[in-house]
């Protein structure tokens, strides 16, 4: 599939380091999301934006930083992370009308790991 | 906010039995339900979905319905078979917005 797709994968990381996790998503939708999903929990959204403009934020500490260039990219800039910030992060995207909410789409996921 | 209680955690069949799972939220004006799932080391993958005009819907082995009035919704999966082993997410939203239940893991034995 090829509706969203993230990079990397996989990537492992120590508390001191910097990195980014990237996803785009070739669907022509307009909103974007963030979500964490770790072991035996729901998936907790993290970021919302609604044509490129950030709408939620679910008390996501500060270490992690969203950027939104345009509708198709989004960035999660990962730094100072703790290892309990260890999870699967998925991306996913969705058409957003008015009072209508349309199904979100997933990419596959970055498998983060924090030493 | 959007609160969402989804039961069993985890339910084992045997290939050919009917499984459902039930999901019940708090916000009445939430007007979408999808239902996802999730095969291991897979991303979640829309399988179903429904809206608040609609009571029932189904695909094939699938349906969903929707109770508005007890706020309560349920996946109904017919003649299961072991490739339906998954973790299933119910989701409710009033916008933009997705709130997740915790998941129900199936396990379809042979």
């Amino acid at each position: 599939e090829t509706g969203v797709t993230q990079t990397p994968r996989h990537l492992v990381m120590g508390m001191t380091n910097k990195k980014s996790l990237k996803c785009e998503q070739h669907l022509g939708h307009n909103a974007m999301y963030w979500y964490k999903q770790s072991a035996k929990k729901p998936l907790e959204l993290m970021f919302v934006y609604n044509f490129k403009e950030q709408t939620e934020n679910n008390s996501v500490p500060s270490r992690f930083s969203p950027e939104c260039p345009n509708s198709s990219h989004l960035f999660l800039h990962l730094h100072t992370l703790q290892p309990e910030d260890s999870a699967l992060y998925l991306c996913a995207s969705s058409q957003v009308r008015e009072a209508q909410t349309d199904t979100q789409y997933f990419g596959p996921g970055t498998r983060l790991t924090v030493l | 906010g959007e609160n969402v209680e989804q039961h069993p955690s985890t339910l084992s069949v045997q290939e050919g039995d009917s499984a459902v799972i039930k999901c019940t939220y708090s916000d009445s004006a939430s007007n979408y339900f999808p239902w996802y799932k999730q095969e291991l080391g897979k991303r979640p993958q829309l399988i179903i979905d429904i809206r608040s005009n609609v009571g029932e819907k189904k695909d094939q082995r699938i349906a969903v319905t929707l109770n508005k009035t007890a706020k309560h919704f349920s996946l109904h999966i017919t003649e299961t078979q072991p490739e339906d082993s998954a973790v299933y997410f119910c989701a409710v939203s009033g916008y933009s917005t997705l709130t997740f239940g915790k998941g129900t893991m199936l396990l379809v034995s042979p």
